[in-house]
């Protein structure tokens, strides 16, 4: 059982480009989220989706696209990259929605990302 | 929208001795989870408080819901380099929300 898998765990990219970080999980968690992590910051909800086919933006979803196809895979999408969304990234799931959303986000090992 | 406030933004402590991290909320919260990272790691889920006034140890650590449901705070006593990491606290404001807030963490380092 692995969990959240992030992947990569580390990535270069110059500004403009594009790149998807991949997650996946194989828990059978409804709940998925994409969060980053600034130094001082904490962290920040860019997207989330509460099922296949349904996602919603977060806190800072700006430059970010997602989507959710399967239950299992919710890839995150920089469109540009920019040196602003040089960045820790994270995704997490958990069980449930509705009455069951207040359950143990699961995080993965996280992707480290740098714009140059 | 809401917000999650957490202090001390920092904590520098002697092995041994007591240590508390406090989150306040500028809305009323129906849970709050409690995580916690170690350097390089990513958060893992220590404990969710959902209760009024809600008291729960786990060993040394004792975590506290206010009665207001507004405010938690995380105390460990005679603290132990195992301890060592970053606390966040993260609440969600009402049953209607997916969205899970995140205080920016209180980073504990321990002297030995």
């Amino acid at each position: 059982n692995a969990g959240v898998t992030q992947t990569p765990k580390f990535q270069v990219l110059k500004t403009g480009q594009s790149m998807t970080l991949q997650c996946a999980q194989d828990m059978n968690h409804e709940y998925m989220s994409w969060y980053r992590q600034d130094p001082g910051m904490g962290l920040r909800l860019i997207h989330y989706s509460v099922g296949a086919g349904i996602t919603d933006q977060g806190e800072v979803p700006n430059g970010y696209n997602v989507s959710r196809s399967t239950t299992e895979d919710f890839p995150l999408r920089l469109l540009s990259a920019a040196p602003s969304q040089t960045s820790v990234y994270f995704c997490a799931s958990s069980p449930g929605t509705g009455p069951v959303m207040d359950q143990p986000q699961h995080f993965g090992d996280g992707t480290r990302l740098s714009i140059l | 929208g809401q917000q999650v406030m957490q202090i001390p933004q920092y904590q520098h402590v002697q092995e041994g001795e007591d240590f508390t991290t406090y989150c306040n909320s500028s809305t009323t919260l129906s849970n709050i989870q409690w995580y916690k990272q170690r350097p390089g790691g990513h958060p893992v889920f220590l404990i969710q408080l959902v209760k009024s006034g809600e008291v729960k140890k786990q060993k040394r650590l004792t975590f506290q819901f206010g009665e207001a449901k507004k405010n938690s705070s995380l105390h460990i006593t005679a603290t132990q380099t195992t301890d060592v990491g970053t606390y966040f606290c993260a609440g969600r404001s009402g049953a209607g929300s997916y969205q899970l807030t995140f205080g920016k963490g209180t980073k504990l380092s321990v002297i030995p």
